[in-house]
């Protein structure tokens, strides 16, 4: 099956710097890819994706790469600001094969210092 | 609210009893998935229904954890004899479109959880 490890854990940036948490598969199968941003106490909100056919996606400050080759994908967000402070999870899956569970990522705790 | 919605949102229980989550998902969405999600780890894929018929179950899902869904709207997860290696939030999602062919946005709609703790 589906593994996907992700880095780092824990991330403290200053407010307005940028952040960057990485995410590594292991199914070359995979071809959706989407990033879940996870409040204290909230649920899991999805915050943009990529998939396989695409290199790069980017949605205002948050953006998102994939390199099928290297089977790794990365989320920057810039500027940052105090409400991007959450918990950040990568996913991964193949879709089209009627198997379309999301291997999540152990989650990256981003800390936005002021 | 119109969301995905969760009961009960805490269960605390005894070793060795049966426990029951109910998810009530998006009323359009034809596609329910159960995660379960344990403290500092991403939710981990338990099963996933599309309409009724139940479609996939992950390796997680020991004999002692059954989902139904049976008329395709709300879902329920029973887990019987419960273990302490139970305890977790029981997060059920839902999705308007499948993935496959390229259509839709994959995106799933997430609860606020079900947190079990088994004494």
């Amino acid at each position: 099956g589906e593994n996907v490890e992700q880095h780092p854990s824990t991330l403290s940036v200053q407010e307005g710097d940028s952040a960057v948490i990485k995410c590594t598969y292991s199914d070359s199968a995979s071809n959706y890819f989407p990033w879940y941003k996870q409040e204290l106490g909230k649920r899991p909100q999805l915050i943009i994706d990529i998939r396989s056919n695409v290199g790069e996606k980017k949605d205002q400050r948050i953006a998102v790469t994939l390199n099928k080759t290297a089977k790794h994908f990365s989320l920057h967000i810039t500027e940052t600001q105090p409400e991007d402070s959450a918990v950040y999870f990568c996913a991964a899956t193949y879709s089209g094969g009627g198997a379309d569970g999301l291997t999540f990522g152990k989650g990256t705790h981003l800390i936005i210092q002021p | 609210d119109t969301g995905v919605s969760q009961d009960p949102r805490h269960k605390i229980t005894k070793r060795g009893q049966n426990v029951t989550f109910r998810c009530d998902p998006i009323s359009e969405h034809n596609r329910l998935y159960w995660y379960r999600q344990t403290l500092g780890q991403g939710p981990e894929f338990l099963t996933y229904f599309q309409n009724e018929a139940q479609l996939e179950k992950s390796r997680l899902l020991s004999d002692r954890f059954s989902a139904e869904r049976p008329k395709g709207s709300f879902s329920t997860l029973e887990i019987q004899r419960t273990e302490q290696g139970d305890s977790a939030m029981y997060l059920c999602a839902s999705s308007p479109n499948p993935l496959a062919g390229g259509s839709g946005t994959g995106e799933l709609f997430f609860g606020e959880g079900s947190r079990l703790t088994v004494l």
